[in-house]
């Protein structure tokens, strides 16, 4: 079973660009999560997707922040205008139905 | 007061020693709780999940859980080099209905030869 996976592994952008991370979570899981870490911290969540409806935002920083899962698969997190503080690796995990949650290797992004 | 609270070390322990790595929780409805290890630049690889109280043991590591004192640990024996990493404590937390997956910083274990 292929797992969740991550596209790009590490992205280097400058303040002000745009960047959009991908995740394909696990064929069949309808749960799909967004997690990010800033160095030094805990991992904090962002979102959550049942199917492609967002059950939860309430941990997206600003609305600098997009999420979409079109279709209920895969899911991109696009970031415009990206700032320095935005800088951190990017997680996303999905799950079925209250199962423990399965991470991707996560997306390393660092704004300069 | 943080809703996941983990001792974020470094812990070093002996190779073959016990490796002891605490949690704490706040909120008193919790009902599912993990622990992850993350290997440096590597994503959160499960390795434990409990739901009831007392332990639970699964090879080398013994997951407890006390819901009366929120407290939630992990245990590993006969620790091995390879045990060095990052061990996360995660808890299901409840907010307005939604439950969302709440991680401490996470403790640094280091196993040493």
């Amino acid at each position: 079973e292929a797992g969740v996976t991550q596209f790009p592994s590490h992205s280097v952008i400058e303040k002000g660009q745009t960047v959009t991370l991908r995740c394909d979570p696990i064929s069949g899981h309808d749960n799909l999560y967004w997690y990010r870490r800033v160095m030094g911290k805990e991992i904090k969540f962002l979102l959550h997707f049942v199917k492609e409806s967002k059950q939860d935002e309430s941990g997206m920083p600003n609305n600098r922040f997009l999420a979409e899962r079109t279709g209920g698969t895969y899911s991109t997190l696009k970031v415009q205008p990206a700032e320095l503080e935005d800088s951190g690796v990017y997680f996303c995990a999905s799950s079925f139905r209250g199962t423990p949650l399965h991470f991707g290797n996560g997306t390393r992004l660092t704004v300069t | 007061q943080k809703e996941v609270e983990q001792n974020s070390g470094p812990l070093s322990v002996p190779e073959g020693a016990i490796a002891s790595l605490n949690c704490t929780y706040s909120d008193r409805g919790s009902q599912s709780f993990f622990w992850y290890r993350q290997y440096s630049g590597k994503s959160p690889e499960l390795i434990m999940s409990i739901y009831s109280n007392g332990d639970k043991e699964d090879g080398r590591f013994t997951a407890q859980l006390n819901k009366a004192s929120q407290y939630v640990s992990l245990l590993i024996r006969d620790s091995q080099p390879s045990d060095s990493a990052t061990y996360l404590c995660a808890v299901i937390v409840s907010n307005f209905g939604n439950e969302k997956l709440t991680f401490g910083t996470g403790t640094r274990l280091t196993i040493i030869p």
